[in-house]
Order: C-alpha cells, then structure tokens, then sequence
C-alpha cells in the first residue's frame, strides 16, 4: 500500500514570495490533514480536510495561508506571502475516517526555508 | 485546553541499555494517547496508541507504555534500547473525540541519542 506522498521535499524561497505544496493521500482516505512543524516544536494542526470539506482550521493564518481539497482526495497548502516564521517541515496526514481511534498516518513532510 | 509536555528535551542512553521517555498530559476527558517516533527526514510513525482497557500497551519495535491516570502520565519505555532506536519521540493526545475534530496535540519532542 503507497503511503502519503508529499512534494516538493525542500523548498527554499524568499520572504514575501509564494508557495505551494502538494499532498496524496493514501486511497480511500477520507480524512487529510496538514500541519507544521516549527524546528524545536511538536506538529500543529494548521487544517483537517473530511473529504473535500473542512473540518478545523482554526489554526491556519487564513491571512496568507491556503489550502484546498477540491475533489475529496489530492491537497494543496499555499503560503502567499511567505514570511520568515513559516519556516517549517509541513506534513500532510490522512486517516479513513476523522475519530480519534483512527490511526493518521504521516507523509515524509516539506521542509520550507524562507530566507 | 489540552495539552502535552515532554519534560526532557534530549537523552543519551547507552546501546544495550533500558529507556524511559516521559510524557504528561492534560485533558479534561479520558484521553486517547499516542507515542510516535521520527528519524531524520522521515515522517512520524505510530509506535502504539492507548484509547481505554489495559493500561500497560505494547507497540513495535518493542516498545510499551503504561497510562497512569491518578499521575496523568503516558511513558514511553524499552527494556534494551539499539542504536537504530536513535530519532526523535512525540507524545500526543487525541483532541475532539466523537466531535467535529479528531485532531492530534503534540508534545514539543524528545531527541534520543544512543552511544555505542
């Protein structure tokens, strides 16, 4: 069974500049999940996708983050524009179903560097 | 709030030797508790998970933890630790059971460094 697939690995990019990252989820995952990882820090839920509607995102800057799940499978989180405190490891995550009892299973992550 | 502390931030343990990693949580509610494990580069992977009945669970890679409700604890332990156990560990509590969200409360990490 393919696992989460997340690209690009790395990205560096200027401050004020825009990024994308694309997330796979294993098949038949209803639920996905991105969140962030701040060098030092434990992961942060930024949002939770069920299906190709949202669940949680009370956590996402929503003043320059982004994400979408337009078909209910594929995601994409956009940064626009970067600053230097979004440098991070983003790791997208999908489980089939959104109850806790539900294993999450993880992707290799995104690091961003914004310089 | 919810939330988790890992109160050692780094450990170096010798090869061979037993492990305990801490975690403490807080939670209004019985807690589903987590521990995953991170190598360089990788993502997390599930070492066990504890959602209600025997308190002392196994997970892989011969690890267990026990939940202590009266010390609000959940730590991680193996009896003999190898050098390829060397990676980063997080505690983490389900949040939103049952709710809208399920979603998962990290702890900030402890680093394990194995010496030969």
């Amino acid at each position: 069974e393919a696992g989460v697939a997340q690209s690009p690995r790395y990205k560096i990019i200027e401050k004020r500049q825009s990024v994308a990252f694309w997330c796979n989820p294993i098949s038949g995952h209803a639920t996905l999940y991105w969140y962030q990882q701040i060098l030092g820090q434990g992961p942060k839920l930024l949002i939770q996708f069920q299906n190709n509607g949202v669940v949680d995102d009370s956590q996402l800057p929503k003043d320059r983050f982004s994400a979408e799940r337009l078909k209910g499978v594929d995601s994409t989180l956009k940064i626009q524009p970067a600053k230097l405190e979004d440098s991070a490891v983003y790791l997208c995550a999908s489980s089939w179903g959104r109850d806790t009892n539900t294993e999450a299973f993880f992707g290799q992550g995104t690091r961003l560097t914004v310089v | 709030a919810q939330s988790v502390t890992q109160p050692d931030i780094h450990i170096t343990v010798s090869e061979g030797a037993s492990l305990e990693l801490r975690c403490n949580y807080s939670y209004g509610a019985t807690p589903y508790l987590f521990w995953y494990v991170q190598s360089p580069g990788q993502g997390l992977q599930l070492l066990l998970k504890y959602f209600s009945g025997d308190t002392l669970v196994q997970g892989i890679k011969g690890f267990e933890a026990e939940f202590k409700r009266s010390q609000s604890s959940f730590n991680l332990r193996k009896p003999s630790v190898h050098w390829s156990d060397a990676a980063e560990y997080f505690c983490a509590v389900g949040a939103g059971y049952g709710g809208a969200t399920n979603k998962l409360i990290f702890g900030t990490g402890t680093l394990l460094a194995v010496q030969p």
